[in-house]
């Protein structure tokens, strides 16, 4: 499957910092995709980025792909309290999306 | 939001009886998913659908049915519900295939006790 997994788990920084969170997946894959879920809600579409693409910016976010490595990492710049929720990565190919256990980001005010 | 709306958004059951949940939507998307997250799982696919009357099997599908008889109805059944049904469950939809970005519902907290 196109299963992503995230790393780390759990990550809590200041207001301000950066914020990065790093995927891997094991199957050739399309594109891959991030998603944010805020907490009791449904996940929010962020940004997708295809296999040919290397990076991808989306105002304060910023996705690199390393196909070779299969990995991918979000790097969500001057964060806020706003940010705070959990982001999933997934690969997608040609069956249905897999989705991984996300990476909590808490942004302490 | 998307055009996506579940019902209900809350439901207490007991254990054995059967349970209907019901996501709608108003974007004539193709694709449609139901999905099931719980703590140190993550987000696991039920059933999808990828037409009227056309669905298949997700990686956690025993114990549910699904049914999509138009476009903007996707129905997910519980036949005899059990405890470690107690979930929260969320729809989604997609104009395509896997390549396609995902828009999902607010989702339903199911419990069964």
């Amino acid at each position: 499957s196109q299963q992503g997994e995230e790393d780390p788990q759990a990550l809590s920084i200041q207001e301000g910092e950066n914020a990065t969170m790093n995927c891997s997946y094991k199957t050739s894959i399309n594109n891959l995709q991030w998603y944010r879920q805020n907490s009791g809600r449904g996940l929010v579409h962020l940004i997708l980025i295809r296999s040919n693409e290397r990076e991808k910016h989306s105002g304060r976010l910023r996705v690199t792909l390393d196909t070779s490595k299969k990995s991918s990492s979000l790097l969500i710049t001057a964060s806020r309290a706003a940010d705070t929720a959990s982001y999933f990565c997934v690969g997608s190919g040609n069956t249905p999306l897999v989705f991984g256990k996300g990476t909590r980001l808490s942004v302490i005010a | 939001d998307a055009g996506i709306t579940q019902s209900p958004r809350h439901k207490v059951t007991e254990t054995g009886t059967p349970v209907t949940l019901r996501c709608h939507q108003t974007e004539n998307h193709r694709y449609m998913y139901w999905y099931r997250q719980d703590p140190g799982h993550g987000l696991r696919l039920i059933h999808y659908s990828y037409g009227v009357k056309d669905t298949d099997k997700g990686e956690v599908s025993d114990g549910y049915s699904v049914s999509r008889s138009k476009t903007e109805d996707f129905l997910l059944t519980l036949e005899s519900a059990t405890s470690s049904q107690t979930s929260v469950y969320f729809c989604a939809i997609s104009d395509g295939a896997s390549s396609y970005e995902q828009y999902f519902g607010p989702g339903t907290r199911l419990t069964v006790t």
